[in-house]
Order: C-alpha cells, then sequence, then structure tokens
C-alpha cells in the first residue's frame, strides 16, 4: 500500500535560513511518481515539481532543490535563503500504479517564516 | 488561460439541505479529481474521472455524496442531505493525463459549512 509520511508538522525559521522538508513515502511498485506542492495562507494548491522513479536525478530551481533518494525512499525539498513569502503548508505527495494512479498526499508539513 | 474554475467559493448551509459544488476544469486537460480538506483528515481524494468516466469512487463517504462529469469541461459534487461533518474545503483539480501520472492543477476551492 501507498504512503507519504511527512513528520515536520510544523517549522519556524528566520528569513534568510535555509529549510529542508522531509517526505518518506512507501511503495510496493517500482513506477511511481513523486510531487511537492505548496498551499499558501490563500488556500489554493500550486504544484511545484513531479519525479518519477526512474529520474533520481537531483533538481534545483532557483532558491528551491530536490533530493530524490530511492535507497532511503525520500524526496527531500529545501529552500535556500528562505522569505517570508515561503511561508506555506508544504504537501508531499505519490501516485503508484498499484494504487490505480490515485495520488495519496502527505499530512503536509507548515513551513513559518519570520521576517 | 484560465485556471481550474470552483463555484461557489463559500457554501453555509443547513444540516439536511442539498449542496451543489461546481468545478470547470482547464480545457484540453483529461483527468478531474475531487479533493475534501480538513484538519483532521487533511486532504483525502474522493473521485477522480478520466475523460468524463469516474474510475476511482472509493473515496466518496457515503452515499449522500455524489458526483458526475457529464461533460468534458463541467463536474459537480452533490451533497444530499448535508450533515456538520460534511463542513470542509472542498477542491476539484485537473490533469492533462490520466489518473496521477502528471501534475494537477487546483481550484481555489469551496469553503462548505454546515449548521
Amino acid at each position: 500500500a501507498q504512503k507519504v509520511t511527512q513528520a515536520q508538522t510544523e517549522i519556524s525559521v528566520v528569513e534568510k535560513e535555509d529549510v529542508t522538508l522531509d517526505c518518506v513515502y512507501e511503495t510496493r511498485d517500482t513506477t511511481y511518481y513523486l510531487f511537492w506542492y505548496k498551499q499558501p495562507p490563500s488556500g489554493e494548491l500550486v504544484f511545484l515539481i513531479r519525479r518519477n522513479s526512474f529520474d533520481e536525478q537531483n533538481e534545483i530551481s532557483g532558491r528551491y532543490s530536490w533530493n530524490f533518494q530511492k535507497s532511503t525512499s525520500s524526496f527531500n525539498f529545501t529552500i535556500t535563503a528562505s522569505q517570508v513569502v515561503d511561508s506555506a503548508v508544504y504537501f508531499c505527495a505519490l501516485s503508484e500504479p498499484g494504487g490505480g494512479f490515485k495520488t495519496i498526499f502527505g499530512a503536509g508539513t507548515r513551513l513559518f517564516v519570520k521576517a | 488561460d484560465a485556471g481550474v474554475i470552483q463555484s461557489p467559493r463559500h457554501e453555509v448551509t443547513e444540516m439536511g439541505q442539498e449542496v451543489t459544488l461546481r468545478c470547470k476544469p482547464i480545457s484540453g486537460h483529461n483527468s478531474l479529481f475531487w479533493y475534501r480538506q480538513t484538519m483532521m483528515r487533511g486532504l483525502e481524494l474522493l473521485i477522480y474521472f478520466n475523460n468524463n468516466v469516474p474510475i476511482d469512487d472509493s473515496g466518496m463517504p457515503e452515499d449522500r455524496f455524489s458526483a458526475k462529469m457529464p461533460n468534458a469541461s463541467f463536474s459537480t459534487l452533490k451533497i444530499q442531505p448535508s450533515e456538520p461533518r460534511d463542513s470542509a474545503v472542498y477542491f476539484c483539480a485537473s490533469s492533462p493525463a490520466e489518473g496521477g501520472i502528471y501534475e494537477q492543477y487546483f481550484g481555489p476551492g469551496t469553503r462548505l459549512t454546515v449548521t
């Protein structure tokens, strides 16, 4: 069965600090897809990144970077030099054929960035 | 281009009343998803459609909930009769491919309050 664990419920940092949001997943499939979404205070979920299980290359997009490690079933998200606008809830999600390609979301990590 | 459109944005109703939530997906997207978000249960997938056909409705809480997608540009989620425990934010999302293989684009949500 598929499962996504975001153990950090809330994280609070001061602006310009780096912060890493953890995501650990469980799946029995060799083909699967991982995602990160951001939910700012306005409420709408915004897609950030998608990764398939065959692509372990880490990705960097501006201040955002993602570390995908199949050996530890983790897909962690790092924000470098955090800003107040990064304050949001961040969700990690998993989709796999064994689950009918339903997307399962983690519980989310609420990030507070203080000025 | 317009994103996913949901209406109404807010709905307050009394227990026992029928509630209908509406969604217009992004044009050209093949999949449509309905989610419910609460503090206690997080983000839950209720049902999803591929090419207007319901694929998985295992997340629909009970028979009081029903969803339809009569065409590629419109879907409804109906609750009849509504109960206070149905109070939540309901999100509609669409995706350019079938199932959860690709990223989903979320609407702004409908905040439902049942008194």
